[in-house]
């Protein structure tokens, strides 16, 4: 598909249990995010990527959060220690860049991420 | 406080009527400006950039103030599938891929 794409859907998991979130980008977008968003708020700005690096990391909310995005493409966002308050839908988005003109993201659909 | 507000709503706006709510943000340095369209348990999808002579894509106008620091958002002859949320994002100029999110502005549009 040409859109965003996010593995898996839903993630449902024990408190204290490690997660891996995938986010897979439109085809030649450099940039690319991550949000998480809670209901009834807006998307909150986790971090983002230009390229294999990672250009902002400051709303990572602390070291329990990591992303990597190895090659440039596909991104992992992974929650060592989950704990109830994690429970929110995680968004990806990419761009084709993130320069002024550049930054129109398109998200993916999300993994609502449940911790019990 | 947060650095993108808008007035959560809802607008209650009668099907072919018109309605407008602005966003405000406190960053000065915000470069870049966006409208975002999101339908409930769904992703937010771009609606417009805003740019800052203003711009008009068909029903849609988005206005930026940046002496006052907010952007406008009208939508005219209203139609039941513009029932969303309509989340404001900006972007700041030393971290441009650092978009904030207003929590947005709930549009119901009734028959």
């Amino acid at each position: 598909g040409a859109g965003v794409s996010q593995t898996p859907s839903n993630k449902v998991t024990e408190k204290g249990k490690y997660v891996e979130l995938r986010c897979d980008p439109i085809s030649g977008h450099t940039a690319l995010y991550w949000y998480r968003q809670s209901l009834g708020q807006g998307p909150e700005f986790l971090i983002y990527f230009q390229g294999t690096g990672a250009a902002d990391d400051s709303g990572l909310p602390n070291d329990r959060f990591f992303a990597v995005r190895p090659e440039g493409s596909v991104s992992t966002l992974k929650i060592q220690r989950t704990e109830r308050g994690d429970s929110a839908v995680y968004l990806c988005a990419s761009s084709y860049g993130t320069s002024r003109e550049g930054t129109e993201a398109f998200f993916g659909q999300g993994t609502r991420l449940t911790v019990v | 406080r947060k650095e993108v507000e808008q007035d959560p709503g809802p607008f209650n706006v009668p099907e072919g009527a018109t309605v407008a709510f602005n966003c405000t943000y406190s960053n000065s340095a915000s470069q870049s400006f966006f409208w975002y369209r999101q339908d409930c348990r769904k992703e937010p999808k771009l609606l417009m950039s805003v740019y800052s002579s203003g711009n008009e894509d068909g029903r849609f106008t988005a206005q930026l103030n940046r002496a006052s620091q907010y952007i406008s958002l009208l939508i005219r002859d209203s139609k039941l599938s513009d029932s969303a949320t309509y989340l404001c994002v900006v972007g700041r100029g030393d971290s441009w891929g650092k978009l904030q999110f207003g929590a947005g502005t709930q549009v119901v549009v009734t028959p």
